[in-house]
C-alpha cells in the first residue's frame, strides 16, 4: 500500500519557470490538500480539494494552480517561478467522506523545490 | 494566521525523562490533532482527540484538551532518542475541509 506518493521530490527551477508537482494517493480518499512548510512557519495551506472536479484555496493560493480530474490524483501547479516559493511541499489526504469524524491526514514525503 | 501555536519552540531533554509540548487554539474545534515530522520526512498522524474528550492516552502519549482555555498539551514519558522530531498540533475548520497547523515543538531526546 503506497499511500501518499509526491514527485518529483526534488527540484531547482529558475525564476518564472512553470513546473507541475505530482501528488497521488491509493486510499480512495476524497479530501486533498497541498502545503508548504517553510523554516519557523510551520504548515501553510495552499490549496484543497474534497472531491473529484472540487477545489478551493487555503491560506496562500497565490502564484499556484490545482485541479482534481480524479479521486486518486491532486497536481499543484507553479505558473510562473518565483524564489518566494522555495520551499517544501506536502500532499496530504484524508477520507472516506462516509466517516467525517475521522480527520486523519495522511501525507507525502515532500517535494523540495528550490526558485534561483 | 496561524491556528495553532505550540509551546515551547524548542526542548532538549535526556532519554527517560518526559516530555511536555503546549498547543494553543483560537476558534471553536471538533477536535484537535497531534502529528510527528522527522527530519526530513512527511508528518506521521500521532492522536486525535475530540472536543467533548479531556484526556487520551495511546502507548507513551498522553494528550489533555482544555477547551475553556482553548490549549491542549502533549506528554511523551520515558523518552527515546528515537522519539526526537518536531511535533505540530493540528484542528480542523469547516467541517475538515481545512486544517491549520502550528509552528511546532522541535523535541531533542539525547542518549
Amino acid at each position: 500500500n503506497a499511500g501518499v506518493t509526491q514527485t518529483p521530490k526534488f527540484q531547482v527551477l529558475k525564476t518564472g519557470q512553470s513546473m507541475t508537482l505530482q501528488c497521488a494517493q491509493d486510499m480512495n480518499h476524497e479530501y486533498m490538500s497541498w502545503y508548504r512548510q517553510d523554516p519557523g512557519m510551520g504548515l501553510r495551506l495552499i490549496h484543497y480539494s474534497v472531491g473529484a472536479g472540487i477545489t478551493d484555496q487555503g491560506e496562500v493560493p497565490n502564484g499556484y494552480n490545482v485541479s482534481r480530474s480524479t479521486t486518486e490524483d491532486f497536481p499543484l501547479r507553479l505558473l510562473s517561478a518565483a524564489p518566494s516559493q522555495t520551499s517544501v511541499y506536502f500532499c496530504a489526504s484524508s477520507g472516506p467522506r462516509d466517516r467525517p469524524n475521522t480527520g486523519e491526514l495522511f501525507f507525502g514525503e515532500g517535494s523540495r523545490l528550490t526558485v534561483l | 494566521s496561524q491556528q495553532g501555536e505550540e509551546d515551547p519552540q524548542a526542548l532538549s531533554i535526556q532519554e527517560g525523562e518526559n516530555a511536555t509540548m503546549n498547543c494553543s487554539y483560537k476558534t471553536s474545534i471538533n477536535n484537535l490533532q497531534w502529528y510527528r515530522q522527522n527530519s526530513g520526512r512527511g508528518l506521521v498522524h500521532l492522536i486525535l482527540i475530540r472536543s467533548n474528550e479531556r484526556e487520551k492516552h495511546s502507548g507513551r502519549l498522553r494528550v489533555t484538551l482544555d477547551t475553556s482555555k482553548k490549549s491542549s498539551s502533549l506528554l511523551i514519558t520515558a523518552s527515546r532518542a528515537a522519539d526526537t522530531a518536531s511535533y505540530f498540533c493540528a484542528t480542523p475548520l469547516y467541517n475538515f475541509n481545512k486544517f491549520y497547523f502550528g509552528s511546532g515543538t522541535k523535541l531533542n531526546v539525547k542518549p
